[in-house]
């Protein structure tokens, strides 16, 4: 069965960097985009990211760009997300999620791991 | 940005009963909707794609209509399970959600 399971979430302080993982496992990595979603306390979903099956495709919300860096390992079968100059606006829980697009990407999404929370504070 | 709207907020309903939510969109999407339900401290479920296509092992007491701007999330006979919150999402373009519809015991 389909498994996401992300790491690397934490407390950080404004303006450091964290990187994300998200480990898959019970498909064919490789064939498929990947996604990240976050949901800031008490609040609804918000796109992130997203990379294409073979890394060829990366786009992001005009929100997003410039501190967030998605990335793939598809000998690993793992997703990142790095992010740096983190705000406490960037508090959230942080899904991967898989687009049920085979080589090719629908943006929506299928799977989604458990999240991981990260939390910047001083 | 394409804005996605839901109504009601929050939606007080009895087991058994039939229920309705609404998304409207910004523009027109055609059909590029999804729908999830989100239970506290959970990830999504995917549920219901291209607006009216139920996923594989989604019950169907679920089904969405509409096109263009206006869409709906209809369960037929609530069931305890289906306590949760349901989120619309446009993929017409880069993806985005509604608010999010509280769907709670009367």
């Amino acid at each position: 069965q389909v498994q996401l399971v992300e790491s690397g979430g934490g407390v950080v302080q404004p303006g450091k960097s964290l990187r994300l993982s998200c480990d898959a496992s019970g498909f064919v990595f490789g064939d498929y985009g990947m996604h990240w979603v976050r949901q800031a306390p008490g609040k609804g979903l918000e796109w992130v990211a997203i990379i294409w099956h073979d890394g060829s495709k990366i786009y992001y919300p005009d929100s997003m760009k410039g501190r967030f860096t998605v990335s793939r390992d598809n000998s690993k079968n793992t997703l990142y997300l790095q992010m740096i100059s983190l705000t406490v606006e960037d508090t959230a829980v942080y899904f991967c999620a898989r687009d049920p697009g085979h080589f090719g990407s629908w943006y929506y999404f299928d799977y989604w791991g458990q999240g991981t929370q990260v939390t910047v504070s001083s | 940005d394409i804005q996605m709207t839901q109504s009601p907020s929050t939606l007080s309903a009895s087991i058994g009963d039939r229920v309705t939510i609404t998304c409207r969109a910004s523009q027109s999407i055609s059909n590029w909707l999804a729908w999830y339900q989100q239970k506290p401290g959970k990830a999504p479920k995917f549920l219901i794609y291209k607006a009216s296509t139920l996923e594989s092992g989604v019950p169907s007491r679920f089904s969405g209509s509409g096109s263009g701007s206006e869409f709906t999330l209809t369960i037929s006979s609530l069931q305890p399970d289906d306590f949760a919150t349901y989120y619309c999402q446009q993929y017409k373009k880069y993806p985005t959600f509604g608010r999010g519809t509280k769907l709670e015991l009367k």
